[in-house]
């Protein structure tokens, strides 16, 4: 069936270091891939997409790039801010659009 | 006025009654959504609706029902809650057409005492 795996959290960063969370699936076909990021008492938000193989989202510093090969879907930000703490997820499209969630990954930068 | 409202924004109840959920967008698409919310579980998805006469469960529908008023109007009940359904619920829509992008309200906190 289709899933969403991601690393585990929570994960603390210091301002200006390098941001990694890794995201891989499983599912069949080519889904589109999502993040979505969730602000202290609110809403997920859409954060990037992409709906293809080899496909670049980006949005707001944030990258990730759809690896078909190695069903991934890493998200990276060269330089974090205070303002990016935060939970993410990881989300597909299922062939059924229906879009599942990954569990979230809680990130806290310290100034 | 947010794109999708849902009320109440937090309620505390009792094991045994009924409570409702309700749901409303500006955006006007045509999908709607609920999902529940719990801590290292992510969101996972209850019932959704791909138009008004449309109703389809979810992964995790049982205990739940839910009922599509208008295109703009999804309500999610608990006919008789329990503790373990105490939770934070979303709404969400999405366009017909193009990738699923979903706009999420601003959730609803459920306490089942």
């Amino acid at each position: 069936g289709n899933s969403v795996t991601q690393m585990e959290g929570p994960v603390t960063l210091s301002e200006e270091a390098f941001l990694t969370i890794n995201c891989t699936y499983t599912a069949t076909g080519y889904p589109s891939l999502f993040w979505y990021v969730q602000y202290p008492g609110e809403g997920l938000q859409l954060l990037l997409k992409a709906t293809k193989a080899d496909d670049k989202g980006s949005n707001k510093g944030f990258e990730a790039t759809y690896r078909k090969e190695t069903t991934s879907f890493h998200l990276e930000k060269g330089s974090v801010q205070v303002s990016d703490s935060a939970v993410y997820f990881c989300a597909l499209e299922t062939s059924y659009d229906k879009v599942i969630f990954g569990p979230g990954t809680s990130l806290s930068v310290i100034p | 006025d947010a794109d999708v409202t849902q009320t109440p924004r937090n309620r505390i109840t009792k094991t045994g009654k009924r409570i409702m959920l309700e749901c409303s967008q500006t955006k006007g698409h045509d999908r709607m959504y609920w999902y529940r919310q719990d801590p290292g579980l992510g969101l996972r998805l209850i019932y959704y609706s791909f138009d008004v006469k449309d109703i389809n469960k979810g992964e995790i529908s049982d205990g739940y029902s839910v009922s599509r008023q208008a295109q703009a109007k999804f309500s999610l009940s608990l006919e008789s809650a329990i503790p373990n359904q105490t939770a934070l619920y979303f709404c969400a829509t999405s366009p017909s057409s193009g990738a699923n992008v979903l706009t999420f309200g601003a959730g609803s906190r459920l306490t089942v005492l």
